[in-house]
């Protein structure tokens, strides 16, 4: 079974601290993504990355940044937090690059900025 | 059904009956389809997917259907269980879009006994 694991599954910060969220999967799996999940507006697509060192812009960026050093981890850094970007991340993996396929998803990190 | 908003639509059914869930798609560019299932604290999970050139699907329990001409998805659950009771996305892609998936905004299913 594909294993794709998120480092936190609770993280309460302060605004203007940096904050790093951590993915990791099992499966050799090229593409990454990170979301964010918001009540009533779904998953979002916030970066992904296509392969080690390679990274995409999603639908809303701003306020953050991805790492991708390694093929099985893909980190997402919020350089200064803040209340708006209180939410729960969701890392996703994908076999093959270029196919529209399946999207194995962690269980989510539930951030609170005070 | 899905739609844009800031509440969640919510589908309450009895137990044993037969659930539909359905998702309006705005791409008709869209060749792949996903259906995925979020249980309370946990990441969706996928549960059936269909891509353009089909028009049904079946699944263990669930059936997809699509309709392109409508831009239209629908999710079927047969004798709906406590244990389906859930968020359920809908999501779309296609292949000239670097094939990033555009979640729908969730249907809340709930299953009174």
């Amino acid at each position: 079974d594909v294993k794709v694991t998120q480092s936190s599954r609770y993280l309460v910060k302060r605004t203007g601290e940096k904050v790093f969220l951590e993915c990791v999967q099992d499966m050799d799996h090229e593409n990454m993504f990170w979301y964010r999940q918001d009540p009533g507006l779904g998953l979002r697509l916030i970066y992904f990355s296509y392969d080690v060192k390679m990274k995409e812009k999603g639908d809303i960026p701003e306020g953050y940044s991805v790492s991708r050093e390694k093929k099985e981890r893909f980190s997402l850094i919020l350089e200064s937090a803040s209340t708006n970007q209180t939410s729960m991340y969701l890392c996703a993996s994908r076999l093959l690059a270029g196919r529209a396929d399946e999207q194995f998803f962690g269980p989510g990190t539930r951030l609170t900025v005070l | 059904g899905e739609s844009v908003g800031l509440h969640l639509p919510t589908l309450s059914v009895q137990e044993g009956d037969n659930s539909i869930i359905n998702c309006a798609y705005s791409n008709s560019a869209s060749d792949y389809f996903i259906w995925y299932k979020q249980e309370s604290g946990k990441g969706p999970q996928f549960i059936i997917d269909i891509r353009s050139n089909m028009d049904k699907r079946q699944g263990q329990r669930v059936t997809v259907l699509l309709n392109k001409t409508v831009k239209h998805l629908s999710l079927q659950i047969a004798a709906t269980q406590p244990g389906d009771s859930a968020v359920y996305f809908c999501a779309e892609a296609f292949t000239g879009g670097g094939n990033k998936l555009t979640f729908g905004t969730g249907t809340q299913l709930k299953v009174e006994l």
